[in-house]
């Protein structure tokens, strides 16, 4: 199955730098490769998402590059703000086996960064 | 705004006993998951249905844990027995299915588990 590998484990910056954040991931047949942010004690949200067709995608200060050869792709956050201050997860969804097998948009997370912006 | 729906939102029960965790996804969204979080980790999938059908239940530890979506809407994921390593966030999150294009999963708020 889908193994999903994310660093760091922390990150801690100051107020205006970058932060990044690096996943890989191990099934070729993934297509679809979201970012969440979890502030403590709430739901994981989408704050970004990319798809195997596309190279890199940006939303105002947060993008998204992806390298499908190398199997990895990494979450970039420029001009940070404390308000930034979170866990961030990356995860991975297979496509669905044409064969019929159980592989259906399984969507699996790496194991999170816990970013932290000082003002 | 949409939301996925879950309950309890907190639930502490004794080692041993039965619980059980509702969840009603967003109207429409044919896929399912249910995903467990402890605490500095990332969410780990449970189960995940597609209508009422499970497509994936390979980390469901299936002696313990069972799932059902009956009418292909809402779901109940239920622990009996419970025991001490059970204790953590359960999530829910659905999804529209779309075979070939990647689309959003949307996160209820959890029922935070605590078995003593």
């Amino acid at each position: 199955g889908e193994n999903v590998e994310q660093h760091p484990s922390t990150l801690s910056v100051q107020e205006g730098d970058s932060a990044v954040i690096k996943c890989t991931y191990s099934d070729s047949a993934s297509n679809y490769f979201p970012w969440y942010k979890q502030e403590l004690g709430k739901r994981p949200q989408l704050i970004i998402d990319i798809r195997s067709n596309v190279g890199e995608k940006k939303d105002q200060r947060i993008a998204v590059t992806l390298n499908k050869t190398a199997k990895h792709f990494s979450l970039h956050i420029t001009e940070t703000q404390p308000e930034d201050s979170a866990v961030y997860f990356c995860a991975a969804r297979t496509s669905p086996d044409d064969a019929g097998g159980t592989s259906y948009g399984k969507l699996t997370f790496g194991q999170g960064t816990i970013l932290t912006v000082h003002p | 705004e949409a939301e996925v729906a879950q309950s309890p939102r907190y639930k502490i029960t004794e080692k041993s006993q039965a619980v059980a965790f509702w969840c009603d996804p967003i109207s429409g969204h044919a896929t399912l998951y249910w995903y467990r979080q402890i605490l500095g980790q990332g969410p780990e999938l449970l189960v995940q249905f597609q209508d009422e059908s499970v497509v994936d239940d390979s980390q469901l530890p299936k002696d313990r844990f069972s799932a059902e979506r009956l009418k292909g809407v809402d779901s109940t994921l239920k622990i009996q027995p419970a025991e001490l390593g059970d204790s953590a966030m359960y999530l829910c999150a659905s999804s529209l299915a779309s075979p070939y294009l990647g689309t959003e999963a949307f996160f209820g708020q959890g029922t935070r588990l605590t078995v003593v």
